[in-house]
């Protein structure tokens, strides 16, 4: 199975921030990879999909980017409600994976 | 409104047996392949099982596999999960999702709220 890596495991910030996530796959995937959010008690929501394409209905202030081995989920502008857990995942096999979660808090 | 609900989670003993099932509105519930994912008490999430969108393809997480049975009904919107041999390191919140595809990627676009199954004793 292909394996993920996620950096930081958690990252503190402030609103008005620009935060980025890393993401690495243990092979190549070229862009095979989504992000989802995850809020407490919820579901995991589609952020991005195919390292770059934000999901509709998601603002504009993040991005994704990266091809290969290495992605990178960047949020510009930091809103409070853009505080929660954050998954990469890489659909390149059926059999998917994801990444152990990035934490973003209040600092 | 495009959605999926998922039940049938609860308490059970090791060793026993429980069903779960995920019901699908709001869109051509045939036309989607489907996972399911599970998430452990404080854990990040873990694929389980896939299966196409007319039964043809499955496949398991190494964790589950000979233990899980993955299911279908299209005819009633539903997709199915059938969980033996519980142990706890099988408790978590188990998430139906559908899969989507824009040109050839592929992703989870639509996730069910959870149920929760719980393995003691």
């Amino acid at each position: 199975d292909i394996q993920m890596t996620q950096s930081p495991s958690s990252l503190s910030a402030s609103v008005g921030d620009r935060v980025a996530i890393t993401c690495r796959a243990s092979q190549n995937i070229t862009n095979y990879l989504n992000w989802y959010q995850q809020k407490p008690g919820k579901a995991p929501k589609l952020i991005v999909y195919a390292a770059s394409t934000l999901q509709s209905g998601v603002p504009s202030r993040f991005s994704g980017s990266g091809s290969g081995t290495d992605f990178t989920l960047t949020i510009s502008s930091l809103q409070p409600e853009d505080f929660a857990t954050y998954f990469c995942q890489q659909s390149h096999s059926i059999r998917i994976t994801f990444g152990p979660g990035t934490k973003l808090d209040v600092k | 409104e495009v959605q999926l609900v998922e039940s049938g989670g609860g308490l059970v003993q090791p060793g026993g047996s429980l069903r779960l099932s995920c019901t699908g509105s709001g869109f051509t519930f045939s036309y989607y392949e489907m996972n399911w994912v599970r998430q452990a008490p404080g854990k990040g999430l873990e694929w389980v099982s896939f299966i196409s969108s007319r039964s043809v393809a499955i496949y398991y997480a190494d964790s589950v596999k000979g233990r899980f049975t993955i299911s279908r009904d299209n005819a009633q919107n539903s997709l199915y999960l059938q969980l033996n041999s519980l142990t706890p390191e099988d408790t978590a919140v188990y998430y139906c999702a559908r899969k989507s595809q824009a040109r050839s990627y592929y992703y989870m676009d639509v996730w069910g709220k959870g149920t929760t199954v719980t393995v003691s004793s």
